[in-house]
């Protein structure tokens, strides 16, 4: 069965570092996303990105982040600035078209961000 | 704005029982729904995904009923086991929205 795959799975980041987190989705989905969820917390929506733009982001998805497809496979998050709450599980997703009829949205395992 | 709902936060059985968890919403503008899995740590497993025209979908020991006017799903599994342990989190996509809201999840323990 088709996976997303996120690396690394555990990242360890000093505070005001800049963290690139990746992600490889499904190979024919066309629709992406990144979710966090804070320990303890909802799973909360972050942004969307399709045909190499963002389609929706939420409020907290601010200038410090930013989302890349660099080339046809990899999509990654930027934090450019890391503050101790953004320490979270950050899970790539992905979805054959903006509508999923029949799989829904696949997530990837998540990877840790710890920033001390 | 969408808020999701579940009940219980946490419920502990005795292997073979059949149970019920519940997930309810706020705004019944819904296009569809999903009910996920989550183990201790790692990432998140599709269950069943819901359309908001179906009243239910089957997979295995599993089944998910939507009733969208009451802005209510349930999730039922039969004869649980222990390895149905985890936390298990519902999630609706709002019309015209391309994200989900996710609830807060209900942890299972199945005791063998």
């Amino acid at each position: 069965e088709p996976e997303v795959t996120q690396t690394p799975s555990h990242q360890v980041t000093q505070m005001g570092q800049e963290v690139i987190l990746r992600c490889v989705p499904i190979s024919n989905h066309l629709y992406f996303y990144w979710y966090r969820q804070i320990l303890g917390q909802k799973v909360e929506f972050l942004v969307s990105f399709y045909n190499n733009e963002i389609s929706e982001k939420s409020e907290i998805f601010d200038d410090q982040f930013s989302v890349e497809r660099p080339d046809g496979s990899n999509f990654t998050l930027k934090i450019r600035s890391t503050k101790l709450e953004d320490s979270a599980m950050y899970f790539c997703a992905s979805s054959e078209d903006r509508v999923p009829t029949n799989y829904g949205y696949t997530f990837g395992s998540g990877t840790r961000l710890t920033v001390v | 704005k969408q808020e999701v709902t579940q009940i219980p936060a946490a419920l502990s059985v005795p292997e073979g029982e059949n149970l019920v968890l519940n997930c309810s919403f706020t705004d019944s503008a819904i296009y569809n729904l999903q009910w996920f899995r989550q183990d201790p740590g790692k990432g998140l497993t599709s269950l069943l995904l819901i359309q908001s025209s179906q009243r239910e979908q089957t997979s295995g020991r599993l089944n998910a009923s939507l009733d969208k006017s009451s802005g209510r799903s349930t999730l039922y599994i039969a004869a649980s086991q222990p390895g149905d342990s985890a936390t298990y989190l519902c999630a609706v996509r709002p019309d015209n929205f391309n994200k989900f809201y996710f609830g807060s999840g209900t942890k299972l323990n199945v005791k063998p």
